[in-house]
């Protein structure tokens, strides 16, 4: 099983609003990662949890909050959002074996997200 | 910063055409993903290529990474209409960080 699942799969929300985007794994993986892709763009790494730990931040305004409550669970918690911020958030985990030679990232479906 | 370039951008062909898209770098990877995305959902993992000159079959299609593990090539055969897609290459080295290329919007047209 390579399920990584998401939710909620659409979220429409004002810049006024306060919303959480959930991401689950149940693969044991113990790397779990953030991404931000606009329409027909690669996705762009936001931030990386190793071993329930924030490792990697890039240089994500402070409205985009990580939260990663156990192994299995990962959020993002939104606050006075932007329109520009609309786009499609990927969540995906890897295995994160130390020392292995490849850590190939499983992708959840998405969050279609609207700011208003 | 690792680049990895990848070609071409579109590609519009007729059903029962073969492809190819290449995923160039300068840079070394341990490891190279290729994904396919549509619309409004999350890329799928398609293969990960680990052995420089390694070569995997996934039906009609064809992975390819090369010797010096700096580029790779996905060949479809007999391309059809459930092909159409957005065909991403990922390059991974240590630290987490993937590098993506730009994507290869395909359109297999019945």
């Amino acid at each position: 099983d390579t399920e990584v699942t998401q939710t909620p799969k659409h979220l429409v929300m004002g810049m006024t609003n306060k919303k959480s985007l959930k991401c689950e794994q149940h693969m044991g993986h113990r790397a779990m990662y953030w991404y931000k892709q606009k329409a027909k763009k690669p996705p762009e790494l936001m931030f990386v949890y190793s071993y329930e730990k924030l490792s990697i931040n890039e240089s994500v305004p402070s409205r985009f909050s990580p939260e990663c409550p156990n192994s299995s669970l990962l959020n993002l918690h939104l606050h006075a959002l932007q329109p520009e911020d609309s786009a499609l958030y990927l969540c995906a985990s890897s295995q994160r074996l130390a020392g292995g030679p490849t850590d190939t990232q499983y992708f959840g479906p998405g969050t279609r997200l609207t700011v208003l | 910063t690792q680049l990895l370039e990848q070609s071409p951008q579109f590609l519009s062909i007729q059903e029962g055409e073969n492809l190819t898209v290449y995923c160039n770098s300068s840079s070394v990877f341990s490891s190279l993903q290729w994904y396919r995305q549509e619309p409004g959902e999350g890329p799928v993992l398609l293969v990960t290529v680990v052995t420089g000159g390694e070569v995997k079959k996934l039906k009609r299609l064809t992975f390819q990474f090369g010797d010096a593990r700096k580029d790779s090539s996905l060949h479809i055969t007999a391309a059809q209409p459930g092909d159409t897609g957005l065909y991403l290459c990922a390059g991974e080295n240590s630290g987490s960080r993937l590098t993506f290329g730009e994507g290869t919007q395909l359109t297999v047209n019945p």
